[in-house]
Formats: C-alpha cells, sequence, structure tokens
C-alpha cells in the first residue's frame, strides 16, 4: 500500500515559532503538495513538487515555505506562524499528472 | 482559476437511503476522482474516472463520468452510518500544471 506519513496528528505552536511540517511517501513518488483544509474553504494548495529540490507555489503560499531535499520527504515550514495558519495541513504525493493523489492523515496545526 | 462547483455543500442521510452528489465544471476535464474524508483523517480515493461516460462502481458507490466531460456524479446506494464524511470531487483538466483541482466537498451526516 502507498503510504503517505505525516509526522505529528496534533501541534499547538505560539505565535511567532517556527514550524515544520513533515511529510513522508514511501512509493518513489514525483510529485508532493502541501495543502490546508479550512471548513468551508475545502482543500487549498499551498506549495507543490515535482522533483528534489524544485517547489512551485500553489494558491496560497504567503507565509509558508517548503523544502524537499530527498525525493521521499516534503517539508512545510511556517516561518513566523500566526494564528490564521491555525489549520488542518494535508500532504499529498502522486506518480504522475493528472493521477490520483494519496494523502497523508493530516496535522491539525492551532497558533495560540 | 478554474473551479469545480460540488453539490449539495451538505446532507443528512437516514440509514437505507439512496444518496447523490454532483460536481461540475466550465471546462472539459480529462479525469474525474471521488475521494472520501472520515473525521479527523486524510481524504482517502474511492473512484477514479478516465473516459467520458464511463461508469464505475465500488461496492455500494457508483460514480459516472459525464457525456460532456464537464460533469460527474458519485450516487450511494443504501446508505450505512460509516458512510458519514466529506465526499470530494477531483479532476483534472490540462491545465493549473496539470494538478487536480478538488471541489469544496459535500458532507454527510446522520440524520438525529
Amino acid at each position: 500500500d502507498v503510504k503517505v506519513t505525516q509526522s505529528s496528528r496534533y501541534l499547538v505552536k505560539r505565535t511567532g515559532e517556527k514550524v515544520f511540517l513533515e511529510c513522508v511517501q514511501d512509493m518513489d513518488h514525483e510529485n508532493m503538495f502541501w495543502y490546508r483544509q479550512d471548513p468551508g474553504l475545502g482543500l487549498r494548495l499551498i506549495y507543490f513538487s515535482y522533483d528534489v529540490k524544485m517547489k512551485e507555489k500553489g494558491d496560497i503560499p504567503e507565509g509558508y515555505s517548503v523544502s524537499r531535499e530527498k525525493k521521499e520527504r516534503f517539508s512545510l515550514i511556517l516561518e513566523s506562524a500566526s494564528t490564521n495558519q491555525t489549520s488542518m495541513y494535508l500532504c499529498a504525493s502522486s506518480s504522475s499528472w493528472g493521477e490520483g493523489y494519496t494523502f497523508g492523515s493530516g496535522t491539525r496545526l492551532t497558533v495560540v | 482559476g478554474q473551479q469545480l462547483n460540488q453539490s449539495p455543500q451538505s446532507m443528512f442521510i437516514q440509514e437505507g437511503e439512496d444518496v447523490s452528489m454532483n460536481c461540475t465544471s466550465s471546462s472539459i476535464f480529462n479525469t474525474w476522482l471521488w475521494y472520501k474524508q472520515d473525521p479527523g483523517e486524510g481524504p482517502v480515493l474511492l473512484i477514479a474516472l478516465y473516459k467520458a461516460g464511463e461508469l464505475t462502481s465500488n461496492g455500494r458507490l457508483t460514480a459516472q463520468f459525464g457525456i460532456t466531460r464537464k460533469d460527474s456524479f458519485l450516487n450511494i446506494s443504501a446508505s450505512i452510518p460509516s458512510d458519514v464524511g466529506i465526499y470530494f470531487c477531483a479532476g483534472n483538466y490540462g491545465g493549473s500544471q496539470g494538478n487536480l483541482i478538488f471541489g469544496k466537498g459535500t458532507k454527510l451526516s446522520v440524520k438525529p
């Protein structure tokens, strides 16, 4: 089974902290994605990557950055966490464009 | 950018009822996918459709790729309590760098 693992299910951080959300996939997928999910807004794409060291902005990249040093790992970084970044964060991967994504279980981040 | 209109936004089910939901787009899509998200988990792929007119089943779930290639439908027959969750449609039209576009979801709840 394809597996996408997100390092934390729940996180509570303070305003201004630097936050790292880690995601690892075990199926040698080229493409990886970070979404945030908020009630009524659906899934919104933050960043994606189609290769090691490559990254592309999604629809809402402001306040976030990403890192992909190894093919299997895609990290989302909140440089200075703010309360409006309280959300559910979902990582996903896929083998090729247009194919279905496999999602992780999500990280529910609360910034206080 | 491209958006998918998914309806209804929410619905209540009673055990044994049939359920229908749909997604429409303004562009022609090459792929339609349906996901289900259980509370506190990431979305899981239910059905993938790749050809106009295609009708595919997965147990009590049936999905269709609309003939116009601008819509898709998901039906759930004889619903059971574990069907509750959020159902997302997603599609690929060749734009957005090949990324999937997601609907905002249909939330299925049990009638009190």
